[in-house]
């Protein structure tokens, strides 16, 4: 069974760079046939998608968050990062790495937590 | 992007009665719609896959209908476990979407 581990800084500062690594075990990402996503969801709220990469490096984001949102892959350590650009206090969330089976979430990691604050 | 809608927000309940919960999208979807547990402190876990495919290692007590815009969670004869928030979530076209949730209280 597929496993996804979120790691990263805890805290970030507004207007920085907030970055986050996947670690997939249990399945190779470049095998191919899933996509690989990025999840938040603020404290006590519901789910927002970030977006996905496929193994091949093509992606897609949300528009509400395009304009921050980069997401890239190495299939040689089996990784998936996000990147979020000019974080603020709304970006405080917890953050999951899943797996996608034509657009289904069907495994998620345990996610993180990350609060932007200075 | 597709809106999908579920009630109520809240309910609460005794054990071993029947739940149902709905999710409504905003244009028809099929049945691309999924239905998640979350636990505090946990990560959602996929209960029913398109409407109404059993998720492996789902209870079965857990069932799922509908199709178009309009869906259901069906949990019979309720457990305490099972107090948790569900959600709905289509993967009919991107962006993907999620309902709100369902924040379900066993008295």
């Amino acid at each position: 069974q597929v496993q996804l581990q979120e790691s990263g800084p805890g805290l970030v500062k507004p207007s920085q760079t907030l970055s986050l690594t996947c670690t997939v075990s249990g399945g190779s990402i470049s095998s191919g046939g899933y996509y690989w996503s990025w999840i938040r969801q603020h404290p006590g709220k519901g789910l927002e998608w970030i977006g996905y990469i496929y193994y091949s490096g093509s992606t897609y984001y949300n528009p509400s968050l395009k304009s921050r949102v980069t997401i890239s892959v190495d299939t040689s350590k089996n990784q998936f990062s996000l990147k979020l650009s000019s974080v603020t206090a709304a970006d405080t969330a917890v953050y999951y790495c899943a797996r996608e089976e034509q657009w289904l979430v069907d495994y998620w990691g345990q996610g993180t937590l990350v609060t932007v604050s200075s | 992007e597709i809106v999908l809608t579920q009630s109520p927000d809240f309910q609460s309940v005794t054990p071993k009665e029947k739940v149902t919960i709905t999710c409504r999208a905003s244009q028809s979807i099929g049945s691309s719609l999924h239905w998640y547990q979350q636990k505090p402190d946990q990560s959602p876990k996929l209960l029913i896959k398109y409407a109404s495919q059993s998720f492996s290692g789902v209870p079965s007590r857990f069932s799922g209908s509908g199709s178009g815009t309009d869906f259901t969670l069906t949990i019979n004869s309720l457990e305490a476990e099972d107090a948790a928030t569900y959600y709905c979530h289509q993967s009919s076209s991107l962006p993907i979407t999620f309902g709100q949730g369902t924040r379900l209280e066993i008295k």
